[in-house]
């Protein structure tokens, strides 16, 4: 089946970039998206790259994809302490319910 | 703005009790999902619906039914809680991709324990 990966841990100081990482297997996916889950609470959208593109630009968020690999990154640029969270990779499945498919997702940490 | 709302943040029960969890979702979204999020293992899609009264098993469908009779309610129902469906459970809700990007837009979770 579909399967997602990511590393489970990230520790970085305030201020330096972050870079999240996430291989996929299904390579059918249209969006994929990330998603940030602060302590206790559920996933917010944080931005999502459509698969014709390489990268996308959000403020200080960059995504990366490499769809021959199948990789996905998520750079912080300028990492604050409110960046601590866990970020999940999601690769949209398409199809009317365009399911997603997700990672354990990984704890960022940011020391001050 | 979409809002997703999740009847209990927290929600204590007994093994053997039918637990009903509610998740209402104001977008006229067709599609609604339940996942289970445990650590090492993150989301974990229980159930999903794409249109009133129609559901699918997702990957891990055992010990839970749902019920979709209005479209902007979904229920995640534990038929006889046991003590390994402790978890935090998210609702989710999205339009068809049809219509172009369509994200999942989740609720705040329910923290369920079973005592």
């Amino acid at each position: 089946g579909e399967d997602v990966e990511q590393s489970l841990f990230l520790s970085v100081r305030e201020g330096d970039s972050s870079v999240i990482n996430c291989t996929y297997t299904d390579s059918s996916s249209t969006y994929l998206y990330w998603y940030k889950q602060e302590p206790g609470a559920g996933l917010q959208l944080l931005t999502y790259i459509f698969s014709n593109m390489d990268m996308k630009q959000d403020q200080r968020l960059t995504v990366l994809l490499n769809k021959k690999d199948k990789h996905l990154s998520l750079c912080i640029a300028d990492t604050q302490t409110g960046d601590s969270a866990i970020y999940f990779c999601a690769p949209g499945l398409g199809g009317a319910t365009n399911k997603l498919i997700f990672g354990t997702g990984t704890l960022l940490a940011v020391q001050p | 703005d979409v809002k997703v709302t999740q009847s209990s943040r927290y929600l204590v029960k007994r093994t053997g009790e039918k637990v009903f969890l509610e998740c209402v979702q104001d977008m006229d979204h067709e599609n609604m999902f339940w996942y289970r999020q445990d650590p090492g293992l993150g989301l974990r899609l229980i159930y999903f619906s794409y249109d009133v009264k129609m559901k699918e098993k997702g990957d891990i469908p055992e010990g839970y039914s749902v019920s979709r009779e209005k479209k902007e309610r979904f229920s995640l129902i534990l038929e006889s809680a046991s003590t390994n469906q402790t978890s935090m459970y998210l609702c989710a809700s999205s339009s068809p991709t049809g219509t172009g990007n369509q994200p999942q837009h989740f609720g705040d979770g329910t923290r369920l324990s079973i005592l």
